[in-house]
């Protein structure tokens, strides 16, 4: 059983403030995903790593892939209010075609005016 | 920006019920999935699809479920008779190259 542990479940911050969100797991991923989902939505996409080591940025957020395709990490710098929401990451399984996606349990963040 | 999109957005029935999910992908995606969310769960894989036929499917993806593209455009998820348990927000999404878009979702309420 693929397992993915997210860490921490629960952020409250205040505006300003930089944080990190780890993803973590035992099982070798083909690419990893990161998800904002709002109340009652869908997971919507944020950015997709592939390769091991890699590191892209959209704005104030950075993601890394770890060197061995099992962990990865979201730091946000400067966090603003609208940053609000809950933080999924999300490994692809490659146990045919085509992959699943096996999500962590999410971290809830909260940005504090 | 092409979307998945999902009918209904929310779906009541009485257990043992028959119900339909639809989605609609975005077009020239060729792998489709269904995953469900428990009310405070994380989100779980149910089934994947390709080329008209099933590719994988979990341990919840019992006989009760099943899953059609019946018209080259709607995916359809199926719940033949359906339990309490079942109550969860459904999610379609589909995959471009390493990326999986998702749908708004339909939450199921099973009375």
């Amino acid at each position: 059983t693929q397992l993915l542990e997210q860490s921490p479940q629960f952020l409250s911050i205040q505006e300003g403030e930089n944080l990190t969100v780890y993803c973590n797991s035992s099982s070798v991923f083909s690419s990893l995903q990161w998800y904002r989902q709002e109340p009652g939505e869908g997971p919507v996409l944020l950015v997709t790593v592939v390769t091991g080591g890699e590191v892209k940025k959209l704005k104030r957020l950075t993601f890394q892939f770890g060197d061995a395709r099992k962990d990865s990490s979201l730091h946000i710098t400067a966090a603003q209010p609208g940053d609000t929401g809950l933080y999924l990451c999300a490994g692809a399984i490659r146990s045919g075609t085509p992959d699943k996606l096996i999500f962590g349990t999410g971290t809830r963040l909260q940005v504090f005016p | 920006e092409p979307e998945v999109t999902q009918t209904p957005s929310h779906q009541v029935t009485q257990m043992g019920q028959e119900v339909i999910l639809r989605c609609v992908p975005i077009s020239n995606h060729l792998y489709f999935y269904w995953y469900r969310q428990i009310l405070g769960q994380k989100v779980e894989f149910l089934v994947s699809f390709y080329n008209n036929e099933i590719s994988e499917k979990s341990e919840i993806f019992d006989d009760q479920f099943s899953v059609e593209r019946p018209d080259g455009s709607n995916f359809t998820l199926k719940i033949r008779s359906t339990k309490l348990e079942d109550s969860a927000m459904y999610f379609c999404a589909t995959r471009d190259y390493n990326e999986q878009f998702f749908g708004p979702g339909t939450r199921l309420t099973v009375l």
